[in-house]
């Protein structure tokens, strides 16, 4: 079965340094997605990219974060001067046709900021 | 906005008992409604969903889940417990714009034997 696959799963970082989570959907969905879960908390909405752009992005997903997929099949996540509170597990997901299709989640990556 | 309320963060039944988990939603658009399960350690899988059609719908596990419009909810179920069935449960509605869901705080099922 098709996976959305995750890298790293587990990631330190150092406060204030650039870190970039890399995901891998599956090969022909066209909606791609990032969600964050901060331990004990839900799981919350970060953006959603669909044709090369972001078509919809939360009030977390602020200036720090960035998305892109640079080749066709990746798609990263970037923040940039990581904060402490930016600890999380960081979810990627696609679907074929929007929301309402269901997700395919990947396994996550798990960000630890020290 | 689309948002879902689970009641009950902690869930405990006995193998082999019913299993109830609880989800009420608000939205003002007809909602897209979805139960996800979280094992430890990994992602997020999709149990079932409720777009149009028929509410009662069955997902994967033995699970199944009711829409009901005028309680405006939408409740997972599964008539026999199993051990392999404790994890984190959450419930979702998809945002206005069809791109986003919106997830519930989530519920912990722990299955008893």
């Amino acid at each position: 079965e098709p996976e959305v696959t995750q890298t790293p799963s587990h990631q330190v970082t150092q406060m204030g340094q650039e870190v970039i989570l890399r995901c891998v959907p599956i090969s022909n969905h066209l909606y791609f997605y990032w969600y964050r879960q901060i331990l004990g908390q839900k799981v919350e909405f970060l953006v959603s990219f669909y044709n090369n752009e972001i078509s919809e992005k939360s009030e977390i997903f602020d200036d720090q974060f960035s998305v892109e997929r640079p080749d066709g099949s990746n798609f990263t996540l970037k923040i940039r001067s990581t904060k402490l509170e930016d600890s999380a597990m960081y979810f990627c997901a696609s679907t074929s046709q929007g929301s309402g299709y269901g997700y395919t989640f990947g396994s996550g990556t798990r960000l630890t900021v020290v | 906005a689309q948002s879902v309320t689970q009641l009950g963060s902690h869930v405990s039944v006995s193998e082999g008992a019913l299993v109830l988990l609880r989800c009420n939603y608000s939205s003002s658009v007809p909602p897209y409604l979805f139960w996800y399960v979280q094992y430890p350690n990994q992602g997020l899988q999709l149990l079932l969903k409720y777009t149009t059609g028929a509410t009662l719908v069955k997902g994967i596990n033995g699970f199944e889940a009711e829409f009901k419009k005028s309680e405006t909810s939408f409740h997972l179920t599964k008539p026999s417990a199993h051990m392999s069935d404790a994890a984190e449960y959450f419930c979702a509605v998809s945002s206005n714009s069809g791109y986003a869901l919106n997830f519930g705080k989530g519920t912990s099922l722990l299955v008893t034997p």
